[in-house]
């Protein structure tokens, strides 16, 4: 079983609709865990870090579910930019080591 | 504006020609990390030096191997590439390990092993 296990997608979505991705991991101490966007060919950039209380920013929400080992990000009102992969990223105790998941394809149409 | 760069941007090496990546940032930051990612997968740690102390992933083939002279610069080696080298190599940075303490990433350098 992967580390970090996430939906490849890919996720074909109309403008302005509202689309979920849910990652799990396995190790049960993870203590920091995050959403990066990664468009095609170009290098992972934070989107929001995932507190255990949930967070938002503008049309992203996340989540963390401790104890079902799971977190969650809700994009609403999707645009055309939106389109790229969500990497699902969980650090363990300790701080250094970092688990990427492979990523689930979004796409945004008109 | 601070920020993570990396030289060149693409990397034509030859099976077996040892070639050099490198790394910079003016974030200040302690910690730089070394990634491979390839095709459709998920970026895959190789390394990271927490100051001067590096720290080698298990499954990392000696292939590779790593120099932080001074805060701002880090250095990757592949001594001898072969056809399975072939990725997008990333550098990151992170202000200090725990909670939180997320990573910045450079552009990348996308290698090719002909």
């Amino acid at each position: 079983r992967k580390e970090v296990e996430q939906d490849p997608g890919p996720f074909n979505v109309p403008e302005g609709a509202t689309v979920a991705f849910n990652c799990t991991y396995s190790n049960s101490a993870s203590q920091s865990f995050f959403w990066y966007r990664q468009d095609c060919r170009k290098e992972p950039k934070l989107l929001m870090s995932v507190y255990s209380s949930g967070n938002e920013d503008g049309r992203f929400t996340a989540q963390l579910n401790r104890a079902s080992q799971y977190i969650s990000l809700l994009i609403r009102d999707s645009k055309l930019s939106d389109s790229a992969t969500y990497l699902c990223v969980v650090r363990n105790t300790g701080g250094f080591k970092t688990i990427f998941g492979a990523g689930t394809r979004l796409f945004v149409k008109a | 504006d601070a920020m993570v760069i990396q030289n060149p941007r693409y990397q034509v090496t030859q099976f077996g020609k040892p070639v050099t990546l490198s790394c910079s940032q003016t974030l200040n930051h302690n910690v730089m990390y070394w990634y491979q990612q390839k095709s459709s997968q998920a970026p895959k740690l190789l390394f990271h030096y927490y100051d001067k102390d590096f720290n080698n992933e298990a499954d990392t083939p000696d292939n590779f191997q790593s120099r932080r002279p001074n805060t701002s610069f880090c250095f990757l080696d592949i001594r001898s590439p072969g056809l399975g080298d072939a990725a997008m190599y990333l550098c990151a940075t992170s202000r200090d390990k725990g909670y939180g303490n997320e990573q910045f990433f450079g552009p990348g350098t996308r290698l090719t092993v002909l």
